[in-house]
């Protein structure tokens, strides 16, 4: 099974909300990723978790908070966002560096 | 960092025909993968292809390392292949970079 999921699918969120995205995979990987995707665009890596530890964060904004509670989760953690952080925000895992990434669907957010 | 184009960037065909798609990278790699995103967003593994050739159905893919490039064939298209292309490569350890990506649409 090659599953990532990610929940929800579509969020709808004010500019002074707190909410949080969800990843899960039962892989058995030791990587998983956030990367955003804006319309038209390609994935951008936000954050890299590597045996459940923080090894990259490409510069993201504090108002992103990255959370790895354990080897199957990964949740992303959004407070006090922009309008122009509406994207879609793709979660993936990977068994090893470097190997294949497998994606999850995403979660597409609209801030409003 | 290293630069990965894709190319064309839009392509537009009928049911049927054949396509190859181009991927472009500025540096030596060792992880290349091939993506297909869906109109739902979805992206979907093709090919794990750092160096020579894979088929996969109607689907076939072929890295040359030493020059730097990547094609992927479809064959037979459907309107189902319809959607974004994107090859991507890692730098260093874990970061996987993205072309721009070619947009194919298959018209029935």
């Amino acid at each position: 099974d090659t599953e990532v999921t990610q929940t929800p699918k579509h969020l709808v969120m004010g500019m002074t909300n707190k909410k949080s995205l969800k990843c899960e995979q039962h892989m058995g990987h030791r990587a998983m990723y956030w990367y955003k995707q804006k319309a038209k665009k390609p994935p951008e890596l936000m954050f890299v978790y590597s045996y459940e530890k923080l090894s990259i964060n490409e510069s993201v904004p504090s108002r992103f908070s990255p959370e790895c509670p354990n080897s199957s989760l990964l949740n992303l953690h959004l407070h006090a966002l922009q309008p122009e952080d509406s994207a879609l925000y793709l979660c993936a895992s990977s068994q090893g560096l470097p190997v294949t990434q497998y994606f999850g669907p995403g979660t597409r957010l609209t801030v409003l | 960092g290293i630069q990965v184009e894709q190319s064309p960037p839009d392509l537009i065909l009928q049911e049927g025909a054949n396509s190859t798609l181009r991927c472009n990278f500025s540096d030596s790699v060792n992880n290349l993968q091939w993506f297909h995103q869906n109109p739902w967003g979805q992206l979907i593994n093709l090919f794990y292809i750092p160096s020579g050739t894979k088929q996969n159905g109607r689907l076939s893919a072929t890295t040359v390392a030493t020059e730097r490039y990547s094609l992927l064939y479809i064959s037979s298209s459907q309107t189902t292949d319809s959607g974004v292309y994107f090859c991507a490569v890692v730098q260093g350890a874990q970061k996987l970079v993205f072309g721009q990506g070619t947009r194919l649409t298959i018209n029935p």
